[in-house]
């Protein structure tokens, strides 16, 4: 089957515009998640949403970043008023329940 | 806050050597632990995971993994490598709490050479 796909691939932006990221997540797959990486570092994560139980937000970097998912399907990650150090390979991955996380290919954001 | 350590940022080996990447992390309770990979060009994909159970894994491509809890380890292994397993590789923890949301670490770059 299709595996998660994520939109676009790219994104340069100005800074202080707003972004939004989109991730559709495998079918019947519950969970899905938000990470980022910056250049030279790890993923690091972002948010979690289960279900229909209220997300994780504990690992937003600021108020500026947000994300929605609609029942156990497509998700947006907004990042408003963007600034230089956003700039990350944005990652989601989603899963059955907590089992193992399949990842989408990632948007590259790049504010200048 | 739990923190994964891999301590080979990158590695650089001939076809046919044997491969070991260090892994540890710093959870002290029951935790999920992963490896995965990147190849050029490509996604994130699974190469093995431990659970529970027998603490020698085995994932794709001939790779394994021993999860050693006294000293919260997670290394990974291949007895011979392939210039096709030019890639990077990440260790990730989850299972800590609060659904299964990974802490990766930085990962390892991997290159082989013919």
């Amino acid at each position: 089957g299709a595996g998660v796909s994520q939109s676009p691939s790219n994104k340069v932006t100005e800074k202080g515009k707003d972004v939004e990221l989109r991730c559709d997540p495998i079918s019947g797959h519950t969970a899905l998640y938000w990470y980022r990486q910056r250049l030279g570092q790890g993923l690091e994560f972002l948010i979690y949403f289960q279900g229909n139980s209220a997300p994780d937000k504990s690992g937003l970097p600021s108020d500026r970043f947000s994300a929605e998912r609609t029942g156990e399907s497509v998700s947006t990650l907004t990042i408003q008023r963007t600034q230089q150090e956003d700039s990350a390979v944005y990652l989601c991955a989603s899963s059955w329940r907590e089992d193992t996380q399949y990842f989408g290919p990632g948007t590259r954001l790049t504010v200048l | 806050a739990q923190s994964v350590s891999q301590h080979n940022h990158h590695v650089i080996l001939s076809e046919a050597a044997s491969l070991e990447l260090g892994c540890n992390y710093s959870y002290g309770g029951t935790v999920n632990l992963f490896w995965y990979v990147q190849y050029p060009g490509q996604h994130l994909q699974l190469l093995l995971k431990y659970f529970s159970g027998d603490p020698l894994v085995k994932g794709i491509k001939g790779f394994e993994a021993e999860f050693i809890k006294s000293k919260f380890s997670f290394n990974l292994r291949k007895p011979s490598v392939q210039w096709s397993d030019t890639a990077e590789y990440f260790c990730a923890v989850g299972g800590t709490g609060g659904g299964n949301k990974l802490t990766f670490g930085t990962g390892t770059q991997l290159k082989v050479e013919l």
